[in-house]
């Protein structure tokens, strides 16, 4: 399964854009990249997935360069609901482009918007 | 249309007692996963239902936790008898099958158990 790693914490502040990146450099030829969202006390939730290239949904944005070896998690115009943390997962196809199997995840990033 | 749904949302025992986890997933979901957060610790998988079929159970850390789900629909997950390192959040999740047309499966997170063992 492909490793990822993202910061820590990011703190932003209401209406901004947050970026947040992940690295997967060993990710694999048929795997996507997820990211998930957790509240307190919550569990994790799905935004978004992509394999290439930019993907974009009501909430969040995915940029994918070439490589796939990063990919970065666009919030715009965030607010102080947005504060959770961000989980970027890799390694969820199989060989035949689809799985069922079981989600890994990171430490996630922690991001706190200010008022 | 209801998410899903995990009972109790706290447990307080005593180590070496037992607790039995429910979860029921989102209606016509196949698929069924457990997950547990321990204190400081990353979420961790423990095993993948298929209907009710243990499709992976590789997660498991011993032969104290024992799933089931009869009948392919909720799932308990028991602990037998529970140590102090049990103590953590327990996450159940939930996908649908073959149909749906996605390559990604996702899965519908409960809002988990609160375990502590004293």
């Amino acid at each position: 399964l492909a490793k990822t790693t993202q910061p820590i914490s990011m703190d932003s502040y209401e209406g901004q854009e947050v970026n947040i990146t992940c690295s997967h450099n060993n990710i694999a030829t048929n795997d996507y990249i997820t990211w998930y969202q957790q509240f307190p006390s919550q569990g994790p939730r799905f935004i978004i997935q992509g394999y290439k290239t930019k993907v974009t949904n009501e909430v969040a944005s995915l940029f994918i360069p070439a490589d796939r070896k990063s990919s970065t998690l666009s919030l715009p115009r965030v607010s102080l609901s947005d504060t959770a943390v961000y989980y970027c997962l890799v390694g969820l196809a199989n060989a035949g482009g689809t799985s069922y199997g079981k989600l890994t995840f990171g430490q996630g990033t922690i991001l706190t918007v200010h008022p | 249309e209801a998410g899903v749904t995990q009972f109790p949302s706290h447990s307080v025992i005593e180590k070496g007692q037992t607790v039995t986890l429910r979860c029921d997933p989102i209606s016509g979901h196949d698929n069924l996963y457990w997950y547990r957060r321990v204190m400081g610790k990353e979420i961790k998988f423990l095993l993948h239902f298929v209907k009710e079929s243990k499709q992976d159970e590789s997660g498991m850390p011993n032969n104290r936790f024992l799933a089931e789900r009869t009948g392919g629909t909720y799932s308990t997950l028991k602990v037998q008898p529970a140590e102090l390192e049990d103590s953590g959040v327990y996450f159940c999740a939930s996908s649908q099958g073959t149909s749906g047309g996605h390559p990604y499966n996702e899965q519908f997170f409960g809002p988990g158990t609160r375990l502590t063992v004293l």
